[in-house]
Protein backbone atom coordinates (compact mmCIF):
# COMPACT_ATOMS: atom_id res chain seq x y z
CA UNK A 1 0.00 0.00 0.00
CA UNK A 2 1.43 3.35 -1.12
CA UNK A 3 2.47 5.57 2.00
CA UNK A 4 3.97 9.08 2.69
CA UNK A 5 7.42 7.93 4.41
CA UNK A 6 9.52 10.96 6.59
CA UNK A 7 13.01 11.41 7.67
CA UNK A 8 14.62 11.42 10.00
CA UNK A 9 12.54 10.15 12.24
CA UNK A 10 13.93 12.12 14.99
CA UNK A 11 16.86 14.93 14.59
CA UNK A 12 18.33 16.80 17.57
CA UNK A 13 19.93 20.16 16.82
CA UNK A 14 21.43 23.25 18.39
CA UNK A 15 19.87 26.08 18.29
CA UNK A 16 20.53 28.61 15.17
CA UNK A 17 21.38 25.35 13.22
CA UNK A 18 20.08 24.68 9.99
CA UNK A 19 17.41 21.61 9.71
CA UNK A 20 15.96 20.09 6.31
CA UNK A 21 12.81 17.54 7.11
CA UNK A 22 12.79 15.33 3.85
CA UNK A 23 9.06 13.74 2.64
CA UNK A 24 8.79 11.22 -0.06
CA UNK A 25 4.63 11.76 -0.87
CA UNK A 26 2.53 9.09 -2.24
CA UNK A 27 3.47 8.88 -5.71
CA UNK A 28 0.07 10.23 -7.86
CA UNK A 29 -1.08 12.84 -4.96
CA UNK A 30 -0.49 16.54 -6.55
CA UNK A 31 -1.09 18.24 -3.06
CA UNK A 32 1.68 18.41 -0.10
CA UNK A 33 1.39 19.87 3.07
CA UNK A 34 3.69 20.04 6.52
CA UNK A 35 1.79 20.54 9.54
CA UNK A 36 3.53 20.00 13.41
CA UNK A 37 2.32 19.40 16.74
CA UNK A 38 4.19 20.56 19.74
CA UNK A 39 4.26 18.38 22.69
CA UNK A 40 0.83 18.47 24.46
CA UNK A 41 -0.41 20.66 21.94
CA UNK A 42 -2.76 20.64 18.90
CA UNK A 43 -1.83 19.35 15.35
CA UNK A 44 -1.11 22.75 13.78
CA UNK A 45 -1.31 23.50 9.49
CA UNK A 46 1.76 25.21 8.64
CA UNK A 47 1.71 24.62 4.69
CA UNK A 48 0.22 23.74 1.42
CA UNK A 49 1.92 23.44 -1.69
CA UNK A 50 0.54 22.75 -5.06
CA UNK A 51 1.82 22.90 -8.49
CA UNK A 52 5.49 23.93 -7.24
CA UNK A 53 4.08 26.61 -5.18
CA UNK A 54 2.84 27.65 -2.25
CA UNK A 55 -0.93 27.84 -1.82
CA UNK A 56 -1.48 28.50 1.57
CA UNK A 57 0.81 29.04 4.64
CA UNK A 58 0.05 29.69 8.60
CA UNK A 59 1.12 32.34 10.68
CA UNK A 60 3.45 30.03 12.12
CA UNK A 61 5.29 29.61 8.67
CA UNK A 62 7.51 32.48 8.75
CA UNK A 63 10.61 33.64 6.67
CA UNK A 64 12.93 30.45 8.89
CA UNK A 65 10.71 28.23 6.99
CA UNK A 66 10.77 27.04 3.35
CA UNK A 67 9.43 24.35 1.41
CA UNK A 68 10.56 22.75 -1.68
CA UNK A 69 10.07 20.20 -4.48
CA UNK A 70 13.66 19.55 -5.67
CA UNK A 71 13.68 16.87 -8.00
CA UNK A 72 9.84 15.61 -8.61
CA UNK A 73 9.04 12.95 -5.36
CA UNK A 74 10.81 14.41 -2.52
CA UNK A 75 9.15 17.19 -0.44
CA UNK A 76 11.16 19.13 2.05
CA UNK A 77 11.01 21.32 4.93
CA UNK A 78 13.55 23.52 5.64
CA UNK A 79 13.96 25.61 9.13
CA UNK A 80 17.18 28.10 8.56
CA UNK A 81 18.15 28.69 11.94
CA UNK A 82 16.26 26.52 14.57
CA UNK A 83 14.42 28.04 17.80
CA UNK A 84 14.22 25.90 20.95
CA UNK A 85 10.29 26.49 20.52
CA UNK A 86 10.52 24.86 17.10
CA UNK A 87 10.95 21.57 18.64
CA UNK A 88 7.97 19.63 17.22
CA UNK A 89 6.64 16.64 15.92
CA UNK A 90 6.43 17.65 11.71
CA UNK A 91 4.03 15.56 9.97
CA UNK A 92 3.82 15.49 5.92
CA UNK A 93 1.15 14.71 4.21
CA UNK A 94 -0.21 14.27 0.57
CA UNK A 95 -3.66 14.38 -1.07
CA UNK A 96 -4.68 13.68 -4.46
CA UNK A 97 -7.24 16.00 -4.02
CA UNK A 98 -7.29 19.56 -2.26
CA UNK A 99 -7.24 19.01 1.65
CA UNK A 100 -10.75 20.08 2.01
CA UNK A 101 -12.56 16.87 1.75
CA UNK A 102 -9.81 15.07 4.09
CA UNK A 103 -7.99 12.64 1.97
CA UNK A 104 -5.04 13.45 3.64
CA UNK A 105 -2.45 10.55 4.09
CA UNK A 106 0.45 11.20 7.00
CA UNK A 107 4.05 9.83 7.07
CA UNK A 108 4.79 9.02 10.60
CA UNK A 109 6.55 12.11 11.29
CA UNK A 110 10.06 13.77 12.22
CA UNK A 111 10.67 14.58 15.68
CA UNK A 112 12.71 17.97 16.07
CA UNK A 113 14.75 18.71 19.22
CA UNK A 114 16.30 21.95 19.22
CA UNK A 115 18.85 22.42 22.33
CA UNK B 1 -13.36 30.29 11.71
CA UNK B 2 -13.27 26.94 13.03
CA UNK B 3 -12.06 25.57 15.94
CA UNK B 4 -12.04 21.85 17.68
CA UNK B 5 -12.94 21.10 21.44
CA UNK B 6 -11.42 17.36 22.64
CA UNK B 7 -13.01 16.83 26.39
CA UNK B 8 -10.17 15.08 27.85
CA UNK B 9 -6.41 14.56 26.99
CA UNK B 10 -6.50 10.51 28.34
CA UNK B 11 -9.32 8.45 28.05
CA UNK B 12 -9.15 5.24 29.78
CA UNK B 13 -11.53 2.47 29.18
CA UNK B 14 -11.77 -1.28 29.72
CA UNK B 15 -11.33 -3.95 27.33
CA UNK B 16 -15.00 -4.76 26.25
CA UNK B 17 -16.69 -1.51 27.45
CA UNK B 18 -17.48 1.60 25.52
CA UNK B 19 -15.07 3.69 23.94
CA UNK B 20 -17.12 7.06 23.82
CA UNK B 21 -14.43 10.57 22.36
CA UNK B 22 -16.11 13.49 22.58
CA UNK B 23 -15.58 16.24 20.36
CA UNK B 24 -16.85 20.05 19.83
CA UNK B 25 -16.69 22.40 16.69
CA UNK B 26 -17.42 25.69 15.80
CA UNK B 27 -18.24 26.49 12.39
CA UNK B 28 -19.70 29.65 11.08
CA UNK B 29 -20.00 27.42 7.50
CA UNK B 30 -21.70 23.64 7.65
CA UNK B 31 -18.56 21.40 8.10
CA UNK B 32 -17.02 18.93 7.21
CA UNK B 33 -16.15 16.77 10.01
CA UNK B 34 -13.16 14.10 10.69
CA UNK B 35 -11.58 11.77 12.90
CA UNK B 36 -7.88 10.84 12.73
CA UNK B 37 -6.23 7.97 14.47
CA UNK B 38 -2.57 7.94 15.32
CA UNK B 39 -0.78 4.79 16.13
CA UNK B 40 1.88 4.37 18.69
CA UNK B 41 5.34 5.17 16.22
CA UNK B 42 2.86 5.49 13.15
CA UNK B 43 0.88 8.91 11.07
CA UNK B 44 -2.32 10.25 11.40
CA UNK B 45 -4.73 7.59 9.25
CA UNK B 46 -8.26 9.20 8.71
CA UNK B 47 -10.79 6.76 10.62
CA UNK B 48 -14.32 8.64 9.65
CA UNK B 49 -15.64 11.62 7.92
CA UNK B 50 -18.60 13.78 7.52
CA UNK B 51 -19.30 15.73 4.58
CA UNK B 52 -22.65 15.41 3.17
CA UNK B 53 -25.76 12.98 4.10
CA UNK B 54 -26.09 10.00 6.99
CA UNK B 55 -25.43 11.86 10.21
CA UNK B 56 -24.07 8.52 11.45
CA UNK B 57 -21.01 7.54 9.87
CA UNK B 58 -18.91 4.14 10.10
CA UNK B 59 -15.38 4.20 9.93
CA UNK B 60 -12.94 1.53 10.28
CA UNK B 61 -12.37 -0.84 13.31
CA UNK B 62 -15.69 -0.78 14.32
CA UNK B 63 -15.65 3.00 15.08
CA UNK B 64 -18.60 5.12 13.91
CA UNK B 65 -19.45 9.28 14.89
CA UNK B 66 -22.72 10.88 14.65
CA UNK B 67 -22.64 14.46 13.18
CA UNK B 68 -25.04 16.84 15.71
CA UNK B 69 -25.85 19.99 14.03
CA UNK B 70 -27.93 21.26 17.60
CA UNK B 71 -24.98 20.11 19.39
CA UNK B 72 -22.23 20.75 17.32
CA UNK B 73 -20.97 17.85 18.09
CA UNK B 74 -19.49 15.17 16.20
CA UNK B 75 -18.45 12.44 19.38
CA UNK B 76 -16.45 8.99 18.58
CA UNK B 77 -17.91 5.88 19.71
CA UNK B 78 -17.30 2.16 19.58
CA UNK B 79 -18.94 -0.49 21.49
CA UNK B 80 -16.89 -2.60 22.54
CA UNK B 81 -13.01 -1.78 23.27
CA UNK B 82 -10.08 -3.80 22.03
CA UNK B 83 -6.67 -3.61 23.34
CA UNK B 84 -5.37 -2.76 19.94
CA UNK B 85 -7.83 0.74 20.08
CA UNK B 86 -4.85 2.20 22.23
CA UNK B 87 -4.04 5.18 19.66
CA UNK B 88 -4.48 8.64 19.89
CA UNK B 89 -7.41 9.96 18.41
CA UNK B 90 -7.78 13.76 16.97
CA UNK B 91 -10.97 15.41 15.85
CA UNK B 92 -10.41 17.58 12.72
CA UNK B 93 -13.47 20.23 10.93
CA UNK B 94 -12.96 22.07 7.84
CA UNK B 95 -15.22 24.58 6.02
CA UNK B 96 -17.72 22.32 3.55
CA UNK B 97 -17.59 23.80 0.00
CA UNK B 98 -14.37 25.76 0.30
CA UNK B 99 -10.27 25.01 0.17
CA UNK B 100 -9.64 25.87 3.21
CA UNK B 101 -7.31 23.94 5.80
CA UNK B 102 -8.40 21.26 8.30
CA UNK B 103 -8.18 22.48 11.86
CA UNK B 104 -7.17 19.77 14.57
CA UNK B 105 -7.68 19.55 17.91
CA UNK B 106 -5.64 18.87 20.79
CA UNK B 107 -6.06 14.80 20.27
CA UNK B 108 -7.43 12.61 23.18
CA UNK B 109 -5.01 9.71 24.23
CA UNK B 110 -6.92 6.14 24.49
CA UNK B 111 -6.01 3.68 26.70
CA UNK B 112 -7.37 -0.15 27.15
CA UNK B 113 -7.67 -1.27 30.66
CA UNK B 114 -7.58 -5.06 30.95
Amino acid sequence: EPEVTQTPSHQVTQMGQEVILRCVPISNHLYFYWYRQILGQKVEFLVSFYNNEISEKSEIFDDQFSVERPDGSNFTLKIRSTKLEDSAMYFCASSAKRENTGELFFGEGSRLTVL
Amino acid sequence: AQSVTQLGSHVSVSEGALVLLRCNYSSSVPPYLFWYVQYPNQGLQLLLKYTTGATLVKGINGFEAEFKKSETSFHLTKPSAHMSDAAEYFCAVSPMNRDDKIIFGKGTRLHILP
